[in-house]
């Protein structure tokens, strides 16, 4: 079956450091990628995707390539803010069999902290 | 504006009470979802519907009902029968691969 993989957290950085969240998956066919972000108590919100090999997603300053060699899709940041703290959840999706509709799988949630 | 509504935030139920979460999109969405979240923990599917009047079980349906009688709407129903049922629920729609989630409906069983 399909599974995600995500650093484990909490992680604390101070602003304008540089992020990565790592994201590795396992799947059988050619899934889409995705990174969710949740802020306290509300919920998820795309951040970014790529639907093949090699796209980049970019958002807010936030970018993940799609590597199928690796099987990797890391988040990245150059410069976070105080407003980045949030939990980072990475997700893929693939075709669904005839008649079902496509179901994410998600990995455990990367908790990032911002301190100013 | 469209988007999905969850209704209400916050839930206090008694342990051993049915209790009914609602879920509503206006963005014409076919598909749609319904998530529990446990603290420090991902998001585990507990149903989803392709169509009105059609529905699947996810990975944790066990103690839960649904119904998708419009398009609309696709509310959840925590029953007596869910061994722990306090968690966050969330409620998504989708179109082509991509999910539009809810503001969520924290639940809690006393």
């Amino acid at each position: 079956g399909n599974s995600v993989t995500q650093m484990e957290g909490p992680v604390t950085l101070s602003e304008e450091a540089f992020l990565t969240i790592n994201c590795t998956y396992t799947a059988t066919g050619y899934p889409s990628l995705f990174w969710y972000v949740q802020y306290p108590g509300e919920g998820l919100q795309l951040l970014l995707k790529a639907t093949k090999a090699d796209d980049k997603g970019s958002n807010k300053g936030f970018e993940a390539t799609y590597r199928k060699e690796t099987t990797s899709f890391h988040l990245e940041k150059g410069s976070v803010q105080v407003s980045d703290s949030a939990v980072y959840f990475c997700a893929l999706s693939e075709p669904p069999r005839s008649g079902s509709a496509r179901q994410l799988t998600f990995g455990s949630g990367t908790q990032l902290t911002v301190l100013p | 504006d469209g988007g999905i509504t969850q209704s209400p935030k916050y839930l206090f139920r008694k342990e051993g009470q049915n209790v009914t979460l609602s879920c509503e999109q206006n963005l014409n969405h076919d598909a749609m979802y319904w998530y529990r979240q446990d603290p420090g923990q991902g998001l585990r599917l507990i149903y989803y519907s392709q169509i009105v009047n059609d529905f699947q079980k996810g990975d944790i349906a066990e103690g839960y009902s649904v119904s998708r009688e419009k398009k609309e709407s696709f509310p959840l129903t925590v029953t007596s029968a869910q061994k722990n049922p306090t968690a966050f629920y969330l409620c998504a729609s989708s179109i082509y691969n991509e999910q539009f989630f809810g503001p969520g409906t924290r639940l809690t069983v006393l």
